[in-house]
Formats: C-alpha cells, sequence, structure tokens
C-alpha cells in the first residue's frame, strides 16, 4: 500500500464554520506533511510532523491546527477561515533515516478547499 | 539560500516529439537531494525521481531522462517521444541532506502535448 488518502476532496465552508481536513497512511512512513498550493504555484509547506510531534510550523495562522493523533493519521482543523484561504490542501509522507530527513515525500490527491 | 529556478512556464508540444524542461537550482549546501515531481489534473504530486548532490550519473527511465550537472547547478529533465499523458505541471525540488523537512519547490512547467 503506497498511498496517502486525502478525505474530504472537495470542501466549501463559510466563514464561520469549523472543518477538518484528514489524511491517512499506511506505509510506515514517521514525517507526515501539510502542503497549501493556490492555482499555478508551487506546493507551500504548512506544517510537518515527525514521530507525532509537530516539528515545523512555517507561521501558519493560528486559524489552522493540525494535529497527529498517531503515526498513520494527521488532520487539519480549520476554523474562522478567510476567502483567501482557498485553494487546494496536499497532505505527504515520507519514511525518515536518522539524521536524513529528506526521502521523497508521497502525497494524496489534496481537499480543493473553497472559503466563501 | 536555496532556490529552484524553472524558467519555463508553459511548453506545448505535438505527440511524438521529445521535450527538455530546465532546472536550475543555488543552495550552499554540499550535500542535497534534487527531485522532479509531477502533478497531472487530478492534483497528486508524483514522485519521479530524486538524485543525491554527489551522484552525478545520469538517468534514464523508460522514455525519462535526467542531466545532473554540478557544474552549471542544472539538473534537466527529457521526455522522448512525448505522450498526450505526459501533459501535467512538472516541479524540480531541492532539499538538504541531512536535517531540516523543507523542500524548495521550483515554480513548475506546465507541458501540454497535443494529439
Amino acid at each position: 500500500d503506497t498511498e496517502v488518502t486525502q478525505t474530504p476532496k472537495h470542501l466549501v465552508m463559510g466563514m464561520t464554520n469549523k472543518k477538518s481536513l484528514k489524511c491517512e497512511q499506511h506505509m510506515g512512513h514517521r514525517a507526515m506533511y501539510w502542503y497549501k498550493q493556490k492555482a499555478k504555484k508551487p506546493p507551500e509547506l504548512m506544517f510537518v510532523y515527525s514521530y507525532e510531534k509537530l516539528s515545523i510550523n512555517e507561521s501558519v495562522p493560528s486559524r489552522f491546527s493540525p494535529e497527529c493523533p498517531n503515526s498513520s493519521l494527521l488532520n487539519l482543523h480549520l476554523h474562522a477561515l478567510q476567502p483567501e484561504d482557498s485553494a487546494l490542501y496536499l497532505c505527504a509522507s515520507s519514511q525518515l533515516f536518522g539524521q536524513r530527513r529528506n526521502e521523497k515525500l508521497f502525497f494524496g490527491s489534496g481537499t480543493q478547499l473553497s472559503v466563501l | 539560500a536555496q532556490k529552484v529556478t524553472q524558467a519555463q512556464t508553459e511548453i506545448s508540444v505535438v505527440e511524438k516529439e521529445d521535450v527538455t524542461l530546465d532546472c536550475v537550482y543555488e543552495t550552499r549546501d554540499t550535500t542535497y537531494y534534487l527531485f522532479w515531481y509531477k502533478q497531472p489534473p487530478s492534483g497528486e504530486l508524483v514522485f519521479l525521481i530524486r538524485r543525491n548532490s554527489f551522484d552525478e550519473q545520469n538517468e534514464i527511465s523508460g522514455r525519462y531522462s535526467w542531466n545532473f550537472q554540478k557544474s552549471t547547478s542544472s539538473f534537466n529533465f527529457t521526455i522522448t517521444a512525448s505522450q498526450v499523458v505526459d501533459s501535467a505541471v512538472y516541479f524540480c525540488a531541492l532539499s538538504p541532506y541531512t536535517g531540516g523537512f523543507k523542500t524548495i519547490f521550483g515554480a513548475g512547467t506546465r507541458l501540454f502535448v497535443k494529439a
């Protein structure tokens, strides 16, 4: 199983809503990532978890709240988003080998988020 | 500073043509990884290749080939006999060999292959 599964595939939410994006992988990867991708732009790193602990927060606004309940799951909780937060949100995972942390990334197909 | 430049924003070719996607990078690290990813319209980025900075051998995989030249800080990608299914956005990326999780992506090159 070499898949990263993301749900939902599409999400429309109002600025007062609370929603969550979910990501799951069963490859035994101990690094998991959230990326944000605007149309015709490259992915931008938001958060990284390694061994279920938050390793990187790229100065993301607090209306985005990540959670890593276990080594297979990664959530992104959304609250009071703005229309400019509309984007494709990609989850990724990778293996960890000691200090070698930049193995290839396995991406999910993303959640296309629209904030009205 | 680390940077990846993909100067070609869009390329359009006719099926069976060969096409080369350019990638130039900047880094102060002595060891690093270079990657190419493909993003088809479905949205999922698909890993194509990883190259270590200390391995300058070129690689061929089917219709795909990669030319890594450390002297010019380039890691170009060639598709031979392109097919419509090759239509996608292709990202070149750079990351440090040890420490840090951050992968630096280029802006991407959108490839259109017409039948």
